[in-house]
């Protein structure tokens, strides 16, 4: 089962953007995949926020801000998630997800703690 | 407003078998999919497997042969069952809504123990 690797914590200021990065295993080109992202606040489910695949092809859950957006970087096989005007309720567990198809499974990352300093 | 809620007991003994259910309130099983997800203590959440009215249901090949997903349309619900449990499969349960790959309705989430 390939592995999304995602830094276990990242901290920013109010006010400022956050970066969010989950990389894939070499063997799956990010190009090719949509990357989901959920955010999960202590004691509550997880909140499907958005999915990327390009700029012409990404969709924002519902109620989702403007201000959380997705990218991918090809040359690290990575997705994005970007956070800009971060606000104090932004402090969370954000996870990514992909789906295979060739395995037909859905596989999370193993999250990143944003801390809002 | 969609809503699931799962339930089932909270304890399980090793080896024996985990049984949960999801209650679907504002829509109905027979459209979309239907998933469940665990998150052990600490961790990320795992995908368990899905079930849709038209199709088959597929599972997490982890989980090899222990999983079994069912959808009764006459109560709106689907289940869960895991077989052969071990202290590694507790975790918080979740189902899921699955539309467009995207998990868009989640329950609140049960604990499962396992534990003698």
């Amino acid at each position: 089962q390939p592995v999304l690797t995602q830094p276990p914590s990242s901290s920013a200021s109010p006010g400022e953007s956050a970066r969010l990065t989950c990389t894939l295993p070499s063997d799956i080109n990010v190009a090719n995949y949509n990357i989901y992202w959920y955010r999960q606040k202590p004691g509550s489910p997880p909140r499907y926020l958005l999915y990327y695949y390009s700029d012409s092809d990404r969709g924002q859950g519902s109620g989702v801000p403007s201000r959380f957006s997705g990218s991918k970087d090809a040359s690290t096989n990575t997705g994005i998630l970007l956070i800009s005007g971060l606000q104090s309720e932004d402090e969370a567990d954000y996870y990514c997800m992909i789906w295979p198809a060739s395995n037909a499974l859905g596989i999370f990352g193993g999250g990143t703690k944003l801390t809002v300093l | 407003q969609v809503q699931l809620q799962e339930s089932g007991p909270g304890l399980v003994k090793p080896s024996e078998t985990l049984s949960l259910t999801c209650t679907v309130s504002g829509g109905s099983v027979t459209s979309y999919y239907w998933n469940w997800i665990r998150q052990p203590p600490g961790k990320g959440p795992e995908w368990i497997g899905l079930i849709e009215y038209s199709g088959s249901p597929r599972h997490n090949p982890s989980l090899k042969s222990r999983v079994t997903i069912s959808l009764d349309t006459s109560k709106n619900q689907f289940s869960l069952k895991l077989s052969s449990v071990t202290a590694a499969d507790t975790a918080v349960y979740y189902c899921a809504r699955g539309r467009n790959l995207q998990f868009d309705y989640w329950g609140q989430g049960a604990l499962v123990t396992v534990s003698s």
